[in-house]
């Protein structure tokens, strides 16, 4: 079984401020990790993904997520946030050598950029 | 090149009825995912489709189902509606091979259920 926790359901942070948003996962298998953001009446659109490698991942909109293997953590960060990032953004896991793409998404966090 | 498109984006029915919602992927997607999306369930993966054939399955009751067609548009269908089953559908298409091909997802269709 695999489950995904975002552990903060909103974070309001200043325009040009630091944000980090922390997501956790539990499997009994490796998995991908992967970030999306969804903008009002809007789709999902992904950020980043981790598949393998560096543990640094960098994405889209100046953001980067680091995988750490040891705290089963995978955290969102943008060292400056503007008033478009305002959004709801999901933590995402897909078992490695699974065949589709079965993802079990976190409960996800509304960030809220004030002026 | 065209994004995934769902049709329609809104919909209301009543209890009892069914419904069909539609997705079209990205030209050359071969891989269709369905997602449930409510305030209190939060993302729940409903199933996919590749090459017409059904790849994987969530937890929801037999009342949903899907098909994918031979140029990989796809259809879901909730029969016998109920108040729960109101939410965000997306849809979202890759390649599809290997699973880890980057998921483009639609705005998706909001289901009303009165």
């Amino acid at each position: 079984a695999q489950s995904v926790t975002q552990l903060d359901s909103q974070v309001p942070v200043f325009e040009e401020a630091p944000v980090e948003l922390r997501c956790n996962y539990s499997s009994s298998v490796s998995v991908y990790l992967f970030w999306y953001v969804q903008y009002p009446n809007q789709g999902l659109q992904l950020l980043l993904k981790y598949l393998s490698g560096s543990t640094l991942v960098k994405g889209i909109n100046g953001f980067e997520a680091e995988f750490n293997k040891s705290q089963t953590s995978f955290h969102l960060r943008k060292p400056s946030v503007h008033i478009s990032d305002t959004a709801e953004y999901f933590c995402a896991g897909l078992p490695t050598g699974a065949a589709g793409n079965k993802l079990t998404f976190g409960g996800g966090t509304r960030v809220l950029v004030k002026p | 090149k065209a994004g995934v498109t769902q049709t329609p984006r809104y919909l209301i029915k009543t209890r009892g009825q069914q419904v069909t919602l539609s997705c079209s992927p990205i030209s050359g997607h071969r891989s269709v995912s369905w997602y449930q999306q409510t305030p209190g369930q939060g993302l729940q993966f409903l199933f996919e489709y590749f090459s017409e054939t059904q790849r994987n399955k969530g937890n929801f009751p037999g009342r949903f189902s899907g098909r994918q067609f031979s140029n990989s548009r796809s259809e879901m269908n909730v029969s016998t509606l109920e108040l729960g089953d109101s939410a965000l559908y997306l849809c979202a298409s890759s390649l599809g091979a290997p699973s880890t091909d980057t998921q483009y997802f639609g705005p998706g269709t909001r289901l009303t259920v009165l």
